[in-house]
């Protein structure tokens, strides 16, 4: 069956280090996508970045990457130099087939808080 | 452009009562779905559809009920609430169901069973 695994609860980080954050997958399925998504106290689901299973190269947007290595299946979110606004649950999620349809799946979540 | 529109934001219900969450989203996409959020957890999927007159059920389907007749909306309806259904609801949609799309949420409703 489909899951996303985040393993970390909550994350504590200084402002301006760079901060991984761990997503695991499991699917049997060849197409897919990956997600990743922000969610600040105000609590609107804010998307960060995608990554298909075809991509040969890593997703890039801005300060958020996604080191994404299929064989072992995991998706884990890197934001470079962290700001305080990056203090927020985040959640990664994978989109495919699942009992026939095409679903989205997302992980517990990872709390990021960067201190100052 | 408006993107995917929630209403009501916060709503508290008497356990028993009925009410409706209704979703609109203006970018013509053929997806749209509903997911609960509950306190620590990610988002699980109530119910999806792929497109109009089209609906199936997610993970989480019991005491909801949905609808899609046009390309626009699409509502979940609690059909006699119960404080297990206290979470906070979003409304997600997509060009389709697969791919790259990306997937535009609406902001939540805050939703209390008492």
């Amino acid at each position: 069956a489909q899951k996303i695994t985040q393993t970390q609860p909550g994350m504590f980080v200084q402002e301006k280090e760079a901060v991984t954050l761990d997503c695991t997958y499991d699917t049997s399925d060849q197409s897919y996508g990956l997600f990743w998504y922000k969610q600040p106290s105000s609590g609107e689901m804010i998307f960060l970045i995608y990554q298909g299973s075809y991509d040969e190269q890593n997703a890039t947007e801005g300060r958020y990457s996604l080191n994404f290595q299929k064989a072992r299946k995991s998706a884990n979110l890197v934001i470079s130099a962290s700001q305080l606004g990056d203090s927020a649950m985040y959640f990664c999620a994978m989109r495919g087939l699942i009992q026939g349809a095409q679903k989205l799946v997302f992980g517990q979540g990872t709390r990021l808080t960067i201190n100052p | 452009n408006a993107g995917v529109t929630q209403t009501p934001k916060f709503q508290v219900l008497k356990t028993g009562q009925s009410m409706t969450l209704q979703c609109a989203q203006d970018m013509n996409h053929e997806y749209m779905s509903w997911y609960r959020q509950d306190p620590g957890m990610g988002l699980r999927l109530i119910h999806y559809s792929v497109g109009a007159g089209i609906t199936d059920q997610g993970e989480v389907p019991n005491g909801y009920n949905v609808s899609r007749s046009t390309t626009e909306d699409f509502p979940l309806r609690l059909l006699s609430a119960a404080p297990s259904q206290t979470s906070v609801y979003f409304c997600a949609s997509s060009y389709r169901a697969g791919g790259s799309g990306t997937i535009y949420f609406g902001e939540g409703s805050w939703l209390t069973v008492v």
